[in-house]
């Protein structure tokens, strides 16, 4: 069965340092993967998507990811937080079944602390 | 460039009334999507349509929900009656088949059933 997995439900990390929010995949084939990040009282927004080529994907403020097959990882990743990146993180697949539709995650709060 | 379009942002009703919520999808955009958040459920997708096709209902709870889109610009989301657990957000998304799998999501309608 496809499914996406994000392991942590809350992540906590000091202001200034790295931050890792960690998604794991299971589905046949190559997948399409999707970050979203829903800031409080707000719509998901879109962050980046790893399609195909380069790993290392870049997305917006300053988020990037990192594509890792014999892992089936998809860990999204900022080399210094901030406060403001506190919110709500949604890792997704695309369904091989409906290409239309994308399996969400659970969903990993990340809380920046000053 | 507007993004998807909700209405209304929050409504409270009591219980036993219809509930009305609305949508305004991205331009061009080719697909439509309905979605609810919850704190014990998570995103569930309740129904998404194609070129104005309901393609997919399996996430409609049950009979009191009711979605239709009468064109390219427009869907509602039918509650008839509505519960206090119908409590939620809703979100209304969108996307392009030439644009690939991302799908935008509108800033959502938060209803309260008392």
């Amino acid at each position: 069965a496809q499914s996406v997995a994000q392991p942590e439900d809350q992540v906590n990390v000091a202001e200034g340092n790295p931050l890792t929010v960690k998604c794991t995949y299971s589905v046949s084939g190559n997948p399409y993967l999707f970050w979203y990040v829903q800031y409080p009282n707000r719509g998901l927004q879109f962050l980046l998507k790893y399609i195909t080529g380069d790993n290392l994907v870049k997305g917006s403020y300053g988020f990037e990811a990192e594509f890792n097959k014999s892992q089936t990882s998809f860990h999204l990743k900022k080399p210094s937080a901030l406060v403001s990146d506190s919110a709500l993180y949604f890792c997704a697949v695309r369904d091989i079944r409906n290409t239309d539709k994308l399996i969400f995650g659970t969903g990993t709060r990340l809380q920046v602390f000053p | 460039d507007a993004g998807v379009i909700q209405s209304p942002r929050h409504e409270v009703t009591e219980m036993g009334q219809e509930v009305t919520l609305r949508c305004k999808p991205i331009s061009g955009h080719n697909s439509l999507f309905w979605y609810r958040q919850t704190m014990m459920r998570g995103l569930e997708l309740l129904i998404y349509f194609n070129n104005n096709v309901p393609i997919d209902d399996s996430g409609m709870p049950e009979d009191r929900f009711s979605a239709k889109m009468p064109n390219a610009s427009f869907s509602t989301l039918k509650i008839q009656p509505s519960e206090p657990r119908d409590s939620a957000v809703y979100f209304c998304a969108s996307k392009s088949d030439r644009e690939g799998n991302t799908i935008y999501f509108g800033e959502g309608s938060w209803l309260t059933v008392v």
